[in-house]
């Protein structure tokens, strides 16, 4: 299974700040890669899809770079709306694996 | 508009079954993949299996293999997913959640779609 190691598992930021989560993956797994968000009660969200294709209707302050086994999403300006749970995932190899969440917190 | 919607929380005892629906509309049912992934409590996501709404084929991760089923109904456009032997670690909010690839596509795409997810609770 292709193991997805996200970086850090929590991050106090501000609004305004930019906001970059790593995510690296075991083995080679070219751009198939996606990052949702996720927030309590609610169902996650597709934000990024092939490492670095906005989602339809997704904000443009959410980008995401990287190919191989490094890879980031980027939140340009945090609003409120953004402090959530942001998950990457991997769709190269079954089993889909997803990274353990990065926790967006309020500093 | 495109839409999953699932069927109400459920409470079972270990060793029991759950079977859980998600209706989709809003779109081609048999056109895209849909996959089930789960949330144990303070937990992250794991993807559980995915099936081909066209064909009924399936691929499930080995951790789930002779426990889980995952099948469709063409005529009522739901998928369902069943969850053998229940143990108390199966309790988890489980969702549906659409492939944003076209059936055929040369290979899967992300999740674009998700239920609005299904609480299993596993009880003595």
């Amino acid at each position: 299974d292709i193991q997805m190691t996200q970086s850090p598992s929590t991050l106090s930021a501000s609004v305004g700040d930019r906001v970059t989560i790593t995510c690296r993956a075991s083995q080679s797994m070219s751009n198939w890669l996606a990052w949702y968000q996720h927030k309590p009660g609610k169902a996650p969200k597709l934000l990024i899809f092939k490492a670095s294709s906005l989602e339809s209707g997704v904000p443009s302050r959410f980008s995401g770079s990287g190919s191989g086994t490094e890879f980031t999403l980027t939140i340009s300006s945090l609003l409120p709306d953004d402090f959530a749970t942001y998950y990457c995932q991997q769709y190269h190899t079954s089993p889909w694996t997803f990274g353990q969440g990065t926790k967006v917190e309020i500093k | 508009q495109v839409q999953l919607v699932q069927s109400g929380a459920e409470v079972k005892k270990p060793g029991a079954s759950v079977k859980v629906s998600c209706k989709a509309s809003g779109y081609t049912f048999t056109s895209y993949h849909m996959h089930w992934v789960r949330q144990a409590p303070g937990q992250g996501l794991e993807w559980m299996g995915v099936i081909n709404p066209s064909g009924g084929s399936t691929n499930y991760a080995q951790k789930f293999q002779g426990r889980v089923t995952m099948t469709r109904d063409t005529s009522t456009t739901k998928v369902y997913m069943e969850l053998s032997s229940l143990k108390f670690d199966d309790t988890a909010v489980y969702y549906c959640a659409r492939d944003r690839k076209v059936v055929p596509a040369d290979h899967f795409g992300a999740m674009d779609v998700w239920g609005q997810g299904t609480t299993v609770t596993v009880s003595s």
